[in-house]
């Protein structure tokens, strides 16, 4: 089993759509948890990061975290056709020395 | 932008052949690591540093050596490329906010024939 599980997709949505990325993960020894947002042939930018349950907001996006069922959500609201992208998921040990990253979803928003 | 500049962005190179990786930051983070990024196995760690001349392996690190004689430089080096060594390559770093995010450069983007 892996240790981060994320559908790969693709998950094409109409723009203004609202996005639902989902992660699981195995351990509960990892504390800490970001969404990195990727382009075609660019570098993963970090997008969100969070290490409680519960929401955080950013603009258009929500990162939400339970760790009572291990599972860890990104949501786009009013989706653009600039948020096409890969988004993956990382989750960090608690000696924040071991990051394990999802295979990645690709999100197409079509205008 | 955590300062992170890759060298070449671009390689085609003959199998056999060894080739060299260069990743440069400007910030003077002390962790600094190799990822390769594959389809269907994501961003798997190759190597990492934790200062000058300390370094480990990652999870897929056989084929691949590395060295940082310089804070600032991270070399990753292909001894005999293979064509399974073809992908592309992100150096990254980490900041020291809670957690260890990290901050991955532009890539570099490697073909083995």
């Amino acid at each position: 089993q892996k240790e981060v599980e994320q559908d790969p997709g693709p998950l094409s949505v109409p723009e203004g759509a609202i996005v639902s990325l989902n992660c699981t993960y195995s351990n509960s020894a990892f504390q800490y948890f970001m969404w990195y947002r990727q382009y075609s042939r660019k570098g993963p930018e970090l997008l969100m990061y969070t290490y409680s349950s519960g929401n955080k907001e950013d603009g258009r996006f929500t990162a939400q975290v339970d760790k009572s069922s291990k599972y860890i959500s990104l949501f786009i609201r009013d989706s653009q056709p600039s948020d096409s992208a890969t988004y993956l998921c990382a989750i960090v040990n608690t000696g924040g020395f071991k990051t394990i990253f999802g295979a990645g979803t690709r999100l197409f928003v079509k205008a | 932008d955590a300062g992170i500049t890759q060298s070449p962005r671009h390689k085609v190179t003959e199998t056999g052949t060894p080739v060299t990786l260069r990743c440069h930051q400007t910030e003077n983070h002390r962790y600094m690591y190799w990822y390769r990024q594959d389809p269907g196995h994501g961003l798997r760690l190759i190597h990492y540093s934790y200062g000058v001349k300390d370094t480990d392996k990652g999870e897929v690190s056989d084929g691949y050596s590395v060295s940082r004689s310089k804070t600032e430089d991270f070399l990753l080096t292909l001894e005999s490329a293979t064509s399974s060594q073809t992908s592309v390559y992100f150096c990254a770093i980490t900041t020291t906010v809670p957690g260890n995010t990290i901050y991955f450069g532009e890539g570099s983007w490697l073909t083995v024939v």
